[in-house]
Parts: structure tokens; C-alpha cells; sequence
């Protein structure tokens, strides 16, 4: 399995909040994702980094900031967080670009926002 | 949204029956991914098919890509009860600047005993 690990695995926040989701790797891979993924919309990418410090926007990322300061971390950061951000996040890596290349997959973190 | 739609959005089978799901996807792809997600688990990779192959197999998978028809199509032959599953495809488009997949919204897989 690749080393991917995201933390927290679950949590339960008040709107209004701030809330960070770690994605930490162990594979040196440059390439790093977020996506939600929601009943009825599958996948959505969030943000997506190609190197330290190079990141890049995707499909859904209002709301939502990152970071990625050590090639191993990749943080979400949700400044304020709303109702509609209540989802399942999982964080991604891959050696090459998606267009040729797999993606690894953590194992999700679980966010409710009340 | 380039996002590939998969179809059937369920299928229910019994154990050693094949199984196949499809997936059209919009505009013109480099390549077209599929995954597997167990129940509360990340995605876990599948295969990859590139635009030029018309056929891949792997162990007992079989995808093909028809790019004239913007389709695609897994097959997973003698099912057995550990296949149960939702399968996604991906696809990243050509031409857009934007890296990344697309996702599909899954087919969700039952192998019956």
C-alpha cells in the first residue's frame, strides 16, 4: 500500500470554524490531491499541487484553501466552514501527471459540519 | 464537467457470473482509469488504458475504449464475493491546462453468494 496517511480520520465541527485535514505521504511522489466525494457527485477535485509551494485550483475550490510547504504534506483548509462542506475528503498522490500516470488514494477523512 | 458517467449506477450478480459496467466520458481523452472503492476505503487503482489501445486486460478484468463512441467498458469475469465494490472510471481530458481526474459517480457492484 502506498504511504499515504490523512488525519484526522473523522471529525465533527460547528459552522463557522476553521478546520485543516493533513495529507501526509511517505512516497516522495510530486503530485498531490484533494477531493470530496458526496452521494451523487462521485469524486470532485478540490486542489491539486504539482511541486512545493505549486498548487493549483480544481473543480470545486471555493471554500477552500492549501498548503504545501514539504514535499510530504498537503494541507486542505476549510477558513470557515458551512454545512455544505460536510463530505468525505480523500487525498491523493502520484508519481507523474494524472494524464499519465495512477493515482494512490489515502483512506478518507470523514468531515460533519453542524 | 468532462465527468465520465458510468452505467449501470447498480448491478447485483451472482458469485462467478461476469460483470460488466460502462462509462462515457464527454471530450476527447489522454487516457481513461479505472477504480475500485471497498465500503468506507479509498479508491484503489485498477487499470489504465490509454487513448491509441482498444483493449487491456488484467488478470481478470477486461477494459476496452471506444474513443468514437466516448466510451468505455470494464468487465470482471468469474465474479467472486470480494468483488463487491463501486467501480469508478476517470478520465483526464486533453488539452485542458488543469491537471487532475474526473470522476464518474460509480457503479456499485453486489456479488450475491
Amino acid at each position: 500500500d502506498a504511504g499515504i496517511t490523512q488525519s484526522p480520520r473523522h471529525k465533527v465541527t460547528e459552522t463557522g470554524t476553521p478546520v485543516t485535514l493533513r495529507c501526509h505521504q511517505t512516497e516522495n511522489h510530486r503530485y498531490m490531491y484533494w477531493y470530496r466525494q458526496d452521494p451523487g457527485h462521485g469524486l470532485r477535485l478540490i486542489h491539486y499541487s504539482y511541486g512545493v509551494k505549486d498548487t493549483d485550483k480544481g473543480e470545486v475550490s471555493d471554500g477552500y484553501s492549501v498548503s504545501r510547504s514539504k514535499t510530504e504534506d498537503f494541507l486542505l483548509t476549510l477558513e470557515s466552514a458551512t454545512s455544505s462542506q460536510t463530505s468525505v475528503y480523500f487525498c491523493a498522490i502520484s508519481e507523474r501527471q494524472s494524464n499519465t500516470g495512477e493515482l494512490f488514494f489515502g483512506e478518507g477523512s470523514r468531515l460533519t459540519v453542524l | 464537467s468532462q465527468q465520465g458517467e458510468e452505467d449501470p449506477q447498480a448491478l447485483s450478480i451472482q458469485e462467478g457470473e461476469n460483470a460488466t459496467m460502462n462509462c462515457s466520458y464527454k471530450t476527447s481523452i489522454n487516457n481513461l482509469q479505472w477504480y475500485r472503492q471497498n465500503s468506507g476505503r479509498g479508491l484503489v487503482h485498477l487499470i489504465l488504458i490509454r487513448s491509441n489501445e482498444r483493449e487491456k486486460h488484467s488478470g481478470r478484468l477486461r477494459v476496452t475504449l471506444d474513443t468514437s463512441k466516448k466510451s468505455s467498458s470494464l468487465l470482471i469475469t468469474a465474479s467472486r464475493a470480494a468483488d463487491t465494490a463501486s467501480y469508478f472510471c476517470a478520465t483526464h481530458f486533453s488539452g485542458g491546462g488543469a491537471d487532475g481526474l474526473t470522476f464518474g459517480k460509480g457503479t456499485h457492484l453486489i456479488i450475491q453468494p
